[in-house]
């Protein structure tokens, strides 16, 4: 496609309840990074896979989140038995280089986010 | 600890004004720093810099770095009310992942 795709767009979930995020990231990208974002907050970082291998995890907040990307495209970001504190905009971002290009002359480009609601 | 502080956090305008956005950082082993513009949905990338005093430029957006001072701007001239969003400046430091500012939130008035 010709952007990042993220779904579902919207989730809301009961306390307590295990939810899946999907991301498409743009054809061909090799790197791929997902990001929480709370209200009137930046974007932080969660964790990042170059092709299947994830490189960086040290930003998830706990072992109830975990992220796969088996085949070095689609991705998804678990999280389970989900709290109140877990609400935010989950954002992911592909780019075309790999480490350390990408912080040199390759931008991360960003989906529309799923915006998780926990009840 | 690495830390990126933007100012103003909101900053309200008239169309035509120009409006200067401040991006300062403390990151150990800077790599880059992009500026990206947040409207309701995705961040959408606007410039990487990587080296000081090289302006960036497009259309009425102008980016420039000094890494000597440890800070960026974020120049737009001529503003427009479609100029309106968070501009959201990030560095990439040695940890190895973008530190993102909490966002600049800009309203360009009619």
């Amino acid at each position: 496609g010709a952007g990042v795709s993220q779904s579902p767009r919207y989730k809301v979930a009961k306390r307590g309840q295990d939810v899946a995020l999907r991301c498409d990231p743009i054809s061909g990208h090799v790197s791929l990074f997902w990001y929480q974002q709370a209200l009137g907050q930046g974007p932080e970082f969660l964790t990042y896979f170059q092709n299947e291998a994830q490189l960086d995890k040290s930003g998830l907040p706990s072992d109830r989140f975990f992220a796969e990307r088996p085949e070095g495209s689609v991705s998804t970001l678990k999280i389970q038995r989900t709290q109140q504190e877990d609400s935010a905009v989950y954002l992911c971002a592909s780019s075309l280089g790999d480490w350390p290009l990408i912080y040199s002359n390759q931008p991360q480009h960003f989906g529309d986010g799923t915006r998780l609601s926990i009840l | 600890e690495d830390k990126v502080v933007q100012s103003p956090l909101s900053l309200v305008v008239h169309e035509g004004d120009t409006v200067t956005l401040n991006c300062s950082y403390e990151v150990t082993n800077f790599r880059s720093l992009l500026w990206y513009k947040q409207e309701k949905k995705a961040p959408t990338f606007l410039f990487m810099l990587t080296s000081s005093g090289i302006e960036k430029k497009s259309g009425r957006l102008s980016s420039i770095l000094d890494k000597k001072e440890l800070f960026s701007i974020l120049n737009i001239t001529a503003t427009q009310t479609g100029d309106s969003a968070v501009y959201l400046c990030a560095v990439a430091g040695s940890q190895g992942n973008l530190i993102f500012g909490k966002g600049t939130k800009l309203s360009v008035k009619p």
